[in-house]
């Protein structure tokens, strides 16, 4: 069985571009969880989407985004680069959103220069 | 607000000194908990898991965690730790259909 799928691996953008990340679950799986993860900050949830609808979201500015398609691929977006948004973005798919864990993919690392 | 607390950011140990690393949460009610490990160029994977039942949860590794219920907390212990334990530990809870995480404790074992 494939694990979580992240592309790109490694991602370098300037300030005020807009960047688009992509996660495939393991199939079956219907949850997809982002996560923001930095030295200071450990890691951060960004949203949680279920059955193509943001069921959770945390305390990220509306520039942070995302959606799930109809296959529980998702994809997030982030617009207007900021250099603070250089961190380690994770996705995490489960296939019941209780009593089972989360399993991570190895991760985007989004450098702003 | 709502949140995990790891009481340790960095601790450094010996190979087979023993390891308790501390997990506080202050969500009410039912919670699922978990502890998480990332090792070096690795993606996070899972050492255990509280669901309900016994307290004392036993995971991969060695390594075991007690769910203390009264005191909020489920600390991950291992008696003997080896080098290739150095690693990221983070402790989680399922709340609301979300994970939230604690900010993580770095372990390093020396030789």
């Amino acid at each position: 069985k494939a694990g979580v799928t992240q592309t790109p691996r490694y991602l370098i953008k300037t300030r005020g571009q807009q960047v688009t990340l992509s996660c495939s679950p393991i199939s079956g799986h219907r949850s997809v969880s982002w996560y923001q993860q930095t030295p200071g900050q450990g890691l951060q949830f960004l949203f949680e989407y279920f059955s193509e609808t943001q069921r959770n979201k945390g305390n990220f500015p509306g520039r942070f985004s995302g959606r799930q398609f109809s296959n529980s691929r998702s994809e997030m977006n982030v617009s207007t680069l900021e250099l603070g948004d250089s961190a380690l973005y994770l996705c995490a798919s489960s296939s019941l959103t209780t009593n089972t864990e989360a399993f991570f993919g190895q991760g985007t690392r989004l450098t702003v220069v | 607000a709502q949140s995990v607390s790891q009481h340790n950011h960095h601790v450094i140990l010996s190979e087979a000194a023993s390891l308790e690393l501390g997990c506080n949460y202050s969500y009410g009610g039912t919670v699922n908990l978990f502890w998480y490990v990332q090792y070096p160029g690795q993606h996070l994977q899972l050492l255990l898991k509280y669901f309900s039942g016994d307290p004392l949860v036993k995971g991969i590794k060695g390594f075991e965690a007690e769910f203390i219920k009264s005191k909020f907390s489920f600390n991950l212990r291992k008696p003997s730790v080896q080098w290739s334990d150095t690693a990221e530990y983070f402790c989680a809870v399922n709340r609301d259909d979300k994970i939230i995480f604690g900010k993580g404790t770095r372990l390093h074992i020396l030789p």
